[in-house]
């Protein structure tokens, strides 16, 4: 089975910290993907990466950094946290779309972070 | 522009009734692959099914079946008989062909469906 795995489920950290998030998957998958997820807002992308050092921006990704020095973990970075970067965020992997056809992604279970 | 509506935001039944999840899509691309995903209490999602454009046969694994039209652009989900564990928040993704995203989903906003004993 894959699996991922996210460092924490809970974090709580103060405003203007530097917080990691990371994200390990054990199947060799070359995407990864981070996303927040926001009551009423659904699921949104904040960055992505296909390959080791490559990063696409997503949806949102201000006031976030992203780095993938290894195939299997992709580390979100909030420079300087702010109290609207509280939310749940979740790592998600997948291997890369031949022509032709998509895969599922498959998800950690989440990091809920909290930021005071 | 893709788009993903989910227009249910929460759904509540009794268990053993049938309930239907609505999704419906927005692409301009005639290759793409539709999926629903489940979010169990405990926050991990969880892959159900993977449709592609070209496949229009309805599916059924189970209590779940999904109903697939593209004359509506939509991807229906109906859980026959629920149960309480079918409580979750169940979100329909959209994702183009391999030329287009490299494989991102483009999520709906969920529908919470409850199940009351």
């Amino acid at each position: 089975d894959v699996k991922v795995t996210q460092s924490s489920r809970y974090l709580v950290k103060r405003t203007g910290e530097k917080v990691f998030l990371e994200c390990v998957q054990d199947m060799d998958h070359e995407n990864m993907f981070w996303y927040r997820q926001d009551p009423g807002l659904g699921l949104r992308l904040i960055y992505f990466s296909y390959d080791v050092k490559m990063k696409e921006k997503g949806d949102i990704p201000e006031g976030y950094s992203v780095s993938r020095e290894k195939k299997e973990r992709f580390s979100l970075i909030l420079e300087s946290a702010s109290t609207n970067q509280t939310s749940m965020y979740l790592c998600a992997s997948s291997p890369y779309p031949e022509t032709g056809s998509s895969y599922e992604q498959y998800f950690g279970p989440g990091t809920r972070l909290t930021v005071t | 522009a893709q788009k993903v509506t989910q227009a249910q935001t929460e759904i509540s039944v009794v268990e053993k009734e049938d309930v239907t999840l609505d999704c419906v899509y927005e692409t301009r691309d005639t290759t793409y692959y539709l999926f629903w995903y489940k979010q169990p209490p405990s926050g991990e999602l969880v892959f159900l099914i993977r449709r592609n454009s070209f496949d229009e046969q309805n599916e059924i694994s189970g209590r779940y079946s999904w109903n697939f039209q593209k004359s509506t652009s939509s991807f229906n989900f109906t859980i026959t008989a629920s149960q309480v564990v079918d409580s979750a928040v169940y979100f329909c993704a959209l994702s183009l062909d391999y030329g287009g995203s490299q494989g991102n989903l483009i999520f709906g906003k969920g529908t919470k469906l409850s199940v009351k004993p």
